[in-house]
């Protein structure tokens, strides 16, 4: 079935550098790949997000970048600051379809 | 503008009993989704409402259920509570349903 690897599960960074998320997805229909960021006590929240027409978004310190021949996203947070400390979230679907979440990473940003 | 809301915050439940979510979407979305949050299963889609259509429907049992009325507000209902339906439970909502979900804050629903 549909299937959404995430990796790592855990990733700790100091302040400032660059942290990298990667995502791998099964079905190759799928053409919309958001990222989300949940917060402890909150739901995930949206933070960036590419369609499967374009291979790279930016914004600001957020970049997502998108190969479908290899079915692999992966979401870049440079100059990471410790209110980014959180658990980030890949997803993928095909239009009006669910989402299909990946397992998550947590994000420890250190001072 | 008011984001997705979701009420309760909280439900503690006994076992054999059953429970109805909330969730209002924001204003001008009329498509709802709803997922349960689980440490050992993370997220997975429950079911997707459109105009009051269910559009979609994920691998839950018949035990899960969910309606969506014509202002675009969603319930959801668990009946026969099982101590394995402790979850989050989240709604997000879109304009069309394709892109661009915004999630509430969820529903913790403990079951003992």
């Amino acid at each position: 079935g549909e299937n959404v690897e995430q990796h790592p599960s855990t990733l700790s960074v100091q302040e400032g550098d660059s942290a990298v998320i990667k995502c791998t997805y099964s079905d190759s229909a799928s053409n919309y790949f958001p990222w989300y960021k949940q917060e402890l006590g909150k739901g995930p929240q949206l933070i960036i997000d590419i369609r499967s027409n374009v291979g790279e978004k930016k914004d600001q310190r957020i970049a997502v970048t998108l190969n479908k021949t290899a079915k692999h996203f992966s979401l870049h947070i440079t100059e990471t600051q410790p209110e980014d400390s959180a658990v980030y979230f890949c997803a993928a679907s095909y239009d009006t379809d669910k989402l299909i979440f990946g397992t998550g990473t947590r994000l420890q940003v250190f001072p | 503008k008011a984001g997705v809301t979701q009420t309760p915050r909280y439900l503690i439940k006994t076992r054999g009993q059953q429970v109805t979510l909330s969730c209002s979407p924001i204003s001008g979305h009329r498509s709802v989704s709803w997922y349960q949050q689980t440490p050992g299963q993370g997220l997975q889609f429950l079911f997707e409402y459109f105009s009051e259509t269910q559009r979609n429907k994920g691998n839950f049992p018949g035990r899960f259920s969910g309606r969506q009325f014509s202002n675009s507000r969603s319930e959801m209902n668990v009946s026969t509570l099982e101590l394995g339906d402790s979850a989050l439970y989240l709604c997000a909502s879109s304009v069309t349903g394709d892109y661009g979900y915004t999630f509430g804050s969820g529903t913790r629903l403990t079951v003992v």
